[in-house]
């Protein structure tokens, strides 16, 4: 079975831009999680969508935006993108967003902000 | 806020020697424990979890970890490691849903272990 997986692998964007990174779950999970990792930090939560609602958000700006698809998969967008979001976003499924359910993450969309 | 800790940001290590890398969290509430592993250029993979239960937890490729909830700590071992240990771990709590929803599962900043031969 296919696991997680994120495209682009790896972008390059100017400050100022737009992106918009995709993730699609492992069959049948129907909860999605997007971590921004930035180099040498753990992983920071950014949000959590299940059956195509928002069911968390971390500290991060409005810029940050997502939503969950029908067949449950997502994106994950940043506006007017700043040096500071250069990192490997993470996306994360998991059955349901229960909390002691296991995160199975994709390997990640590495974007560069110059 | 809740917190995770982990308090060596690199462990030197010879192969087939034991390993400890240490996690503490901050919680007055029940939580959920969590150690990842991140191989280069790959994504987070689960070694274990702490739900409830044996405080000793088994994860797979030989690692395992013990729950302290007096101490707040989660560390994990290994007996003997080997080359392909090489890698990130990160330790991680879900602590409980907030009345707004989702659960928010918190990282460490990482510890690097790097296994010499």
């Amino acid at each position: 079975d296919a696991g997680v997986t994120q495209s682009p692998t790896h972008l390059i964007k100017t400050r100022g831009q737009h992106v918009t990174l995709r993730c699609s779950p492992i069959s049948g999970h129907k909860s999605v999680s997007w971590y921004q990792q930035v180099l040498g930090q753990g992983p920071q939560f950014i949000f959590q969508y299940y059956e195509k609602e928002e069911r968390g958000r971390g500290n991060f700006p409005d810029r940050f935006s997502a939503r969950q698809f029908p067949n449950y998969s997502s994106e994950l967008n940043v506006n007017a993108l700043l040096l500071g979001d250069s990192a490997l976003y993470l996306c994360a499924s998991s059955p349901t967003p229960g909390q002691g359910q296991e995160a199975f993450f994709g390997q990640g969309t590495r974007l560069t902000v110059v | 806020a809740q917190s995770v800790t982990q308090l060596d940001s690199q462990v030197p290590v010879f192969e087939e020697a034991p390993v400890e890398l240490r996690c503490n969290y901050s919680s007055s509430v029940s939580v959920y424990l969590f150690w990842y592993v991140q191989y280069p250029n790959q994504g987070l993979q689960l070694l274990l979890k702490y739900l409830s239960g044996s405080t000793l937890v088994k994860g797979i490729n030989g690692f395992e970890a013990e729950f302290n909830k007096s101490q707040t700590s989660f560390h994990l071992r290994k007996p003997s490691v080997h080359i392909s240990d090489t890698a990130e771990y990160f330790c991680a709590v879900t602590p409980p849903r907030p009345n707004t929803g989702g659960f928010k599962t918190i990282f460490g900043a990482g510890t690097r272990l790097f296994v010499k031969a």
